[in-house]
């Protein structure tokens, strides 16, 4: 159990083009959704934390209108890279928790983004 | 402030040899404890988890306790094998008023076990 899962898995393009991100928790419904970013051999950055139907909490230096996410459902979250640039090429990884897992996060495999 | 602290990787052992990675961190109120492993190109997994003082989490051969009177929670594994080089992530929750736990992770230690 406590299954998530990312789509894609990795995705090249250009410079100024938008990409879309889906974070699925396949096997129970999460209450919250965290988005993070890592750049090669560091540690995971929290860029925001998402609850079903309320807007998405960003951490500071995140830019929200650079980095749009929503979790319309309890299975669903988004991250939408808008007008993509080479420095935002990163692996960014989602995780979810549920109701019956309160301090516990469960995490996707991670979506190689390549900016050109 | 909250953080959480590890040895600075990569860490090079030879297989069966036995592991240490270092983790410390400092916390305000009563964190819960967490390893995370890595593997190349993959998202992460929970290697195991202590949520009070003394306790003992352990999976797969590793094993952490948490002490509190030294705020830590070294990992060990007393044979290592060559699928177990990974990055290996400390972490901490801490739990933040109607938003529930936000983990903050250590900056990761590398380990490289070979044959």
């Amino acid at each position: 159990g406590a299954v998530v899962s990312q789509h894609p898995s990795w995705v090249i393009c250009k410079s100024g083009t938008s990409v879309k991100i889906e974070c699925r928790s396949l096997d129970f419904q999460a209450t919250t959704m965290f988005w993070y970013r890592q750049f090669p051999k560091q540690s995971l950055m929290l860029m925001a934390t998402s609850n079903e139907g309320s807007k998405a909490t960003y951490e500071q230096g995140v830019e929200k209108d650079k980095f749009l996410i929503n979790h319309a459902s309890l299975t669903l979250s988004t991250l939408t890279v808008t007008s993509a640039h080479p420095e935002d090429s990163s692996f960014y990884i989602c995780s979810a928790r549920g109701r019956r897992s309160y301090n516990e996060q469960f995490f996707g495999p991670g979506t190689r983004l390549t900016v050109l | 402030g909250n953080s959480v602290t590890q040895m600075e990787g990569p860490v090079t052992l030879s297989e069966e040899a036995f592991l240490t990675i270092n983790c410390t961190y400092t916390a305000t109120g009563y964190p819960s404890l967490f390893w995370y492993v890595q593997y190349p190109g993959e998202g992460l997994q929970l290697l195991l988890k202590a949520t009070k003082a003394d306790d003992k989490g352990s999976n797969k051969g590793f094993e952490a306790t948490y002490r509190k009177e030294t705020t830590s929670f070294h990992l060990e594994k007393g044979s290592v094998q060559v699928s177990d080089s990974a990055v290996y992530f400390c972490a901490l929750t801490i739990m933040i008023y109607n938003q529930g736990g936000k983990l903050i992770f250590g900056q990761g230690t590398e380990l490289s076990v070979k044959p």
